[in-house]
């Protein structure tokens, strides 16, 4: 089945761009997600890309895909203290329209 | 705005107790399911619902149960519960359809069994 993977930890400046890293195993995953947690939070959708694009921007968010590599970044530019949290990446398998498998979720911190 | 709500944010229970966790959403999604999520771990899917008194199992449902008998909610319950079942208990709900499908979270129970 599906495995997604993430690193754990990304520690950043406040101001630096950050670069969120996950590879995932199943090549016929349809949509690619992340999410991101804030503490003593659930998650929130942050946003997604179908597995035909090769990129996606949405404000500060640039979503990379390179589907040959089975590779997924979320890319946060001018990254502010807010921005500390849990981020996941969650792939959608083709043969299922419900299940979504997440990776273990990697914590930024940004230091002033 | 979506709003997924569950009924406690921390819980301490007795090992052997049993335990029931409750979730209810607002929006008259189709489908809920219960996460567990662990430190290096991520999100397990624990049961998943698509329906009113339907149900499936996701990747880890030993020693969990689940049952749907409103649309909105959806519970989880420990029949007998162990100090491994220690963990952040997540709900979410979403639609159904094809196409990109968000899942709605609630805050979770951070659930402590001594």
């Amino acid at each position: 089945g599906e495995d997604v993977e993430q690193s754990l930890f990304l520690s950043v400046r406040e101001g630096d761009s950050s670069v969120i890293n996950c590879t995932y195993t199943d090549s016929s995953s349809t949509y690619l997600y992340w999410y991101k947690q804030e503490p003593g939070a659930g998650l929130q959708l942050l946003t997604y890309i179908f597995s035909n694009m090769d990129m996606k921007q949405d404000q500060r968010l640039t979503v990379l895909l390179n589907k040959k590599d089975k590779h997924l970044s979320l890319r946060i530019a001018d990254t502010q203290t807010g921005d500390s949290a849990i981020y996941f990446c969650a792939a959608s398998p083709m043969d299922s329209s419900y299940k979504l498998i997440f990776g273990s979720g990697t914590r930024l911190l940004v230091r002033p | 705005d979506v709003k997924v709500t569950q009924s406690s944010r921390y819980l301490v229970k007795r090992t052997g107790e049993k335990v029931f966790l409750e979730c209810v959403q607002d929006m008259d999604h189709e489908n809920m399911f219960w996460y567990r999520q662990d430190p290096g771990l991520g999100l397990r899917l624990i049961y998943f619902s698509y329906d009113v008194k339907m149900k499936e199992k996701g990747d880890i449902p030993e020693g969990y149960s689940v049952s749907r008998e409103k649309k909105e909610r959806f519970s989880l319950i420990l029949e007998s519960a162990s100090t491994n079942q220690t963990s952040m208990y997540l709900c979410a709900s979403s639609v159904s359809g094809g196409g990109a499908v968000t899942q709605y979270f609630g805050p979770g129970t951070r659930l402590t069994v001594l």
